[in-house]
């Protein structure tokens, strides 16, 4: 599976947009971007993932360049809940495959 | 609720002693995760299941540890003569067999040896 880079921490004021960038730039043609998140002392937390259009749920939204070789997850709205750990992993998923993280990006949304 | 489920969530043991952890998976999946985690680190892949096969073991799973799903439906985790190098949150995914499969994880066992 592709190698994923994410900035280790960032900072974002309650209500505002959390904006989570993460590079792939050896990503395959059938590789999927996932997004999980774990609060702590919790299990990881499936939030979204794409291949190469944009995608948005009642979580979040997410924005794949047109390369695919970089994405963006956008938390809208950012609440003091959303404080986590964000992954970003690569990998495909016809096959029964483990996902493998990364050290992801500690986001703390403050008030 | 019909999330995946862990028992115990936390145990302490000393060294030496054996332990095993249970995995419940969503209702139907066929695929079984499990997965380590030691502090400050991402989640690691031991090994996964379909079904009752046990199909990839990482070399993280040493001879120490064993995983079953004896009929396809809940896992054990079983850690032989533990080592204090074994303490870790011990997480628990399960997922639909599909070309889009997605893990969904439990709460984790976390274990501390001493």
């Amino acid at each position: 599976d592709a190698k994923t880079t994410q900035p280790p921490s960032m900072d974002c004021a309650e209500g505002r947009a959390a904006n989570l960038p993460c590079n792939h730039s050896t990503i395959s043609g059938n590789e999927y971007v996932y997004w999980y998140r774990q609060i702590h002392s919790q299990g990881p937390q499936y939030i979204i993932h794409g291949l190469k259009n944009n995608e948005t749920n009642e979580m979040a939204s997410l924005i794949i360049t047109e390369d695919r070789k970089s994405s963006t997850l956008i938390l809208p709205h950012a609440t003091l809940r959303d404080t986590a750990v964000y992954y970003c992993i690569v990998r495909v998923t016809e096959y029964g495959n483990k996902l493998v993280f990364g050290a992801g990006t500690i986001l703390r949304v403050k008030s | 609720d019909t999330g995946v489920s862990q028992d115990p969530r936390h145990k302490i043991t000393k060294r030496g002693q054996n332990v095993t952890f249970r995995c419940d998976p969503i209702s139907e999946h066929n695929r079984l995760y499990w997965y380590r985690q030691t502090l400050g680190q991402g989640p690691e892949f031991l090994t996964y299941f379909q079904n009752e096969a046990q199909l990839e073991k990482s070399r993280l799973l040493s001879d120490r540890f064993s995983a079953e799903r004896p009929k396809g439906s809940f896992s054990t985790l079983e850690i032989q003569r533990t080592e204090q190098g074994d303490s870790a949150m011990y997480l628990c995914a399960s997922a639909l067999r599909g070309a889009l499969e997605t893990q969904y994880f439990g709460p984790g066992t976390r274990l501390l040896v001493l």
